[in-house]
């Protein structure tokens, strides 16, 4: 198994409301990402879990609110969010958050809409 | 600090034409590189990795990409071009700060 699943596949929600994106990996992998996409960019890293410990934080605004519950879950959970946040969210996975030479497995992301 | 530039955010080719797509590293250690696609409303998924195991790797789909030290290159290459080849490509190098460092991306067209 060599996938990252992530659900909703889409999700619409207004400003005031709370919503959480799930993404889940079976492959064993100890480090897991969340970035964000916005249309012809590339990815941008928003958060990095090592070892089911928060590693890095891009200076993310704190309506967006990472978890990982185990090492094969991780979670973004969004609150009070803007129009602008509106995007493609990507989870990740790879094999050690040290190595250069182990690929991250990405899932087929959350189409976010913010209205 | 790592960085990779491709160079040219669009590429055109015709069915059947040599794909070539360019990315530039900048890195003051022996790099890890990364060649992703994308494809429209998809997640990202690896063609090929250079981990100086060879200088010419070769990767899914047909595709491959030669490191070359002297002019800190990873260019992307494909002999003859698939419509299903249509797809956004990412270059993308690892950071010793446990990161991904992402090309702006190269958008490839092929023509019937």
């Amino acid at each position: 198994d060599t996938e990252v699943t992530q659900t909703p596949k889409h999700l619409v929600m207004g400003m005031t409301n709370k919503k959480s994106l799930k993404c889940e990996q079976h492959m064993g992998h100890r480090a897991m990402y969340w970035y964000k996409q916005k249309a012809k960019k590339p990815p941008e890293l928003m958060f990095v879990y090592s070892y089911e410990k928060l590693s890095i934080n891009e200076s993310v605004p704190s309506r967006f609110s990472p978890e990982c519950p185990n090492s094969s879950l991780l979670n973004l959970h969004l609150h009070a969010l803007q129009p602008e946040d509106s995007a493609l969210y990507l989870c990740a996975s790879s094999r050690s958050p040290t190595r250069g030479n182990t690929e991250a497995f990405f899932g087929q992301g959350t189409r976010l809409t913010v209205v | 600090a790592q960085s990779v530039t491709q160079l040219g955010s669009h590429v055109s080719v015709s069915e059947g034409a040599l794909v070539l797509l360019r990315c530039n590293y900048s890195s003051s250690v022996p790099p890890y590189l990364f060649w992703y696609v994308q494809y429209p409303n998809q997640g990202l998924q690896l063609l090929l990795k250079y981990t100086s195991a060879a200088t010419l790797v070769k990767g899914i789909n047909g595709f491959e990409a030669e490191f070359k030290k002297s002019e800190t290159s990873f260019h992307l290459t494909k002999p003859s071009a698939h419509m299903s080849d249509a797809a956004e490509y990412f270059c993308v190098i690892y950071n010793q700060g446990g990161k991904l460092i992402f090309g702006q991306g190269t958008e490839l067209s092929v023509k019937p």
